[in-house]
């Protein structure tokens, strides 16, 4: 079945800075990515998502892009924020109707003001 | 919308007894999913449904464990008889599914504590 790695489990930056986490996935059929992010307490939300047949996806401070050779993908947010501090997850899917995802370990993003 | 609701918010029981959560998902979606997440597995699937329909069920740990979905606004995952490794928070979430790559909503989940 589909295993999906994410690293760095924490990350710290100072408010301003950019922040890259990564995600590796093992199964060539995953064709859907989501980037959850969850706050404390709360449920994770969807916060960006990309399709194998994109390479690259923005949205305002946020950006993902995906190798599928590689079968890996990457999200970046820019000018970070207090309110940017949170849990991010990356997700694997192979897309079908039931759309089962595989989410990665997480990683803990701290935004030093 | 109020989004996917789950109940009870916190329950704290003993070990041996039954347990109850339950799930009312977006109305109109028709994929529900149950998952669990503790520090050490993080966020796992136990089971989804689509149209009502379990599909996959391989990540309910054990036999102990069971989901249920009725109607299409309704979800119920037991956990007969609890253990203290029961212990995590439980999500449900929803989505409209038959497309591809449709977000999943995910309620405020229940966080059960096993004695």
């Amino acid at each position: 079945g589909e295993n999906v790695e994410q690293h760095p489990s924490t990350l710290s930056v100072q408010e301003g800075d950019s922040a890259v986490i990564k995600c590796t996935y093992s199964d060539s059929a995953s064709n859907y990515f989501p980037w959850y992010k969850q706050e404390l307490g709360k449920g994770p939300q969807l916060i960006i998502d990309i399709r194998s047949n994109v390479g690259e996806k923005k949205d305002q401070r946020i950006a993902v892009t995906l190798n599928k050779t590689a079968k890996h993908f990457s999200l970046h947010i820019t000018e970070t924020q207090p309110e940017d501090s949170a849990v991010y997850f990356c997700a694997a899917s192979m897309g079908n109707y039931g759309q089962n995802f595989v989410f990665g370990p997480g990683t803990r993003l701290s935004v030093l003001p | 919308d109020a989004g996917v609701i789950q109940s009870p918010r916190h329950e704290v029981t003993e070990m041996g007894q039954e347990v109850t959560l339950r799930c009312k998902p977006i109305s109109g979606h028709n994929s529900l999913f149950w998952y669990r997440q503790t520090m050490m597995r993080g966020l796992e699937l136990l089971i989804y449904f689509n149209n009502n329909v379990p599909i996959d069920d391989s990540g309910m740990p054990e036999d102990r464990f069971s989901a249920k979905m009725p109607n299409a606004s309704f979800s119920t995952l037991k956990i007969q008889p609890s253990e203290p490794r029961d212990s995590a928070v439980y999500f449900c979430a929803s989505s409209l599914g038959g497309v591809w790559g449709n977000e999943q909503f995910f309620g405020p989940g229940t966080r059960l504590t096993v004695l």
